[in-house]
C-alpha cells in the first residue's frame, strides 16, 4: 500500500464546475496534511493547509481532513482554465519528514 | 516577499562526476529539505536538517549523498559520484517550524547525467 495515494486521473471538468481531489494516507501519526499545485516545469506551489479534523475554507478551495478515515480532499469551486494543473497531496508525520502523493492531474476546459 | 532560491538552474555533469547543488532558504527558517523529482515522477523526500544535523533521511538518501550548511544562509546538497538515474529536478525547501509547518519552495534545479 501507498503511504499516500490520491485518486487517479486525469481529471476533467467544465469551467465553473466543482473539482473534487481526493487522498489517502497510511500512518495514522501523520499530523499535517498540505495541498500543492504544480505547474509543469515548476516547483510545487502551497494551496491549502490543515491540521484538524472537518473542513477549512480559503476562497474557491476547501480542504476537508478526516483523520479517522485517514482521508483529505480538497474541492476546487467554479473551477477556472487556470486552475489546470498537477495537484499534490503532502503528508508529514513530523516536522522532518513528508511524504507526496503521485498526484492529480485537473483539466479545466473553458 | 522572502522566496527561497536555488543555483544553479540547469546543471549539466558527467556520470561519476561530483555535483553541488545551492539553495539559499528563507532567513528565519530553521528546517530544510530537499527533494527529488524524475521526470514524470512524483515529488521525493530526500533529506531534512534542522539544527545543523540531518533530522530524517529517505532510502534514496545514500551514501553517495551529503547535505551541509556552511554558512548562515547557504544549504547544499552534494552528490559525490552522479548516476545516470539522478538526473531530475532538486527541490530546496524550508521551514519557520515556530510559525508552522508550510514548507516554501525554491523554483529547483534540473540535474542531468549524461
Amino acid at each position: 500500500q501507498k503511504e499516500v495515494e490520491q485518486n487517479s486521473g486525469p481529471l476533467s471538468v467544465p469551467e465553473g464546475a466543482i473539482a473534487s481531489l481526493n487522498c489517502t494516507y497510511s500512518d495514522r501519526g501523520s499530523q499535517s496534511f498540505f495541498w500543492y499545485r504544480q505547474y509543469s516545469g515548476k516547483s510545487p506551489e502551497l494551496i491549502m493547509f490543515i491540521y484538524s479534523n472537518g473542513d477549512k475554507e480559503d476562497g474557491r478551495f476547501t480542504a476537508q481532513l478526516n483523520k479517522a478515515s485517514q482521508y483529505v480532499s480538497l474541492l476546487i469551486r467554479d473551477s477556472q482554465p487556470s486552475d489546470s494543473a498537477t495537484y499534490l497531496c503532502a503528508v508529514y508525520t513530523n516536522a522532518g519528514k513528508s511524504t507526496f502523493g503521485d498526484g492529480t492531474t485537473l483539466t479545466v476546459k473553458p | 516577499e522572502p522566496e527561497v532560491t536555488q543555483t544553479p538552474s540547469h546543471q549539466v555533469t558527467q556520470m561519476g562526476q561530483e555535483v553541488i547543488l545551492r539553495c539559499v532558504p528563507i532567513s528565519n527558517h530553521l528546517y530544510f529539505y530537499w527533494y527529488r523529482q524524475i521526470l514524470g515522477q512524483k515529488v521525493e523526500f530526500l533529506v531534512s536538517f534542522y539544527n545543523n544535523e540531518i533530522s530524517e533521511k529517505s532510502e534514496i538518501f545514500d551514501d553517495q549523498f551529503s547535505v551541509e550548511r556552511p554558512d548562515g544562509s547557504n544549504f547544499t546538497l552534494k552528490i559525490r559520484s552522479t548516476k545516470l538515474e539522478d538526473s531530475a529536478m532538486y527541490f530546496c525547501a524550508s521551514i519557520n517550524i515556530r510559525e508552522s509547518y508550510e514548507q516554501y519552495f525554491g523554483p529547483g534545479t534540473r540535474l542531468t547525467v549524461t
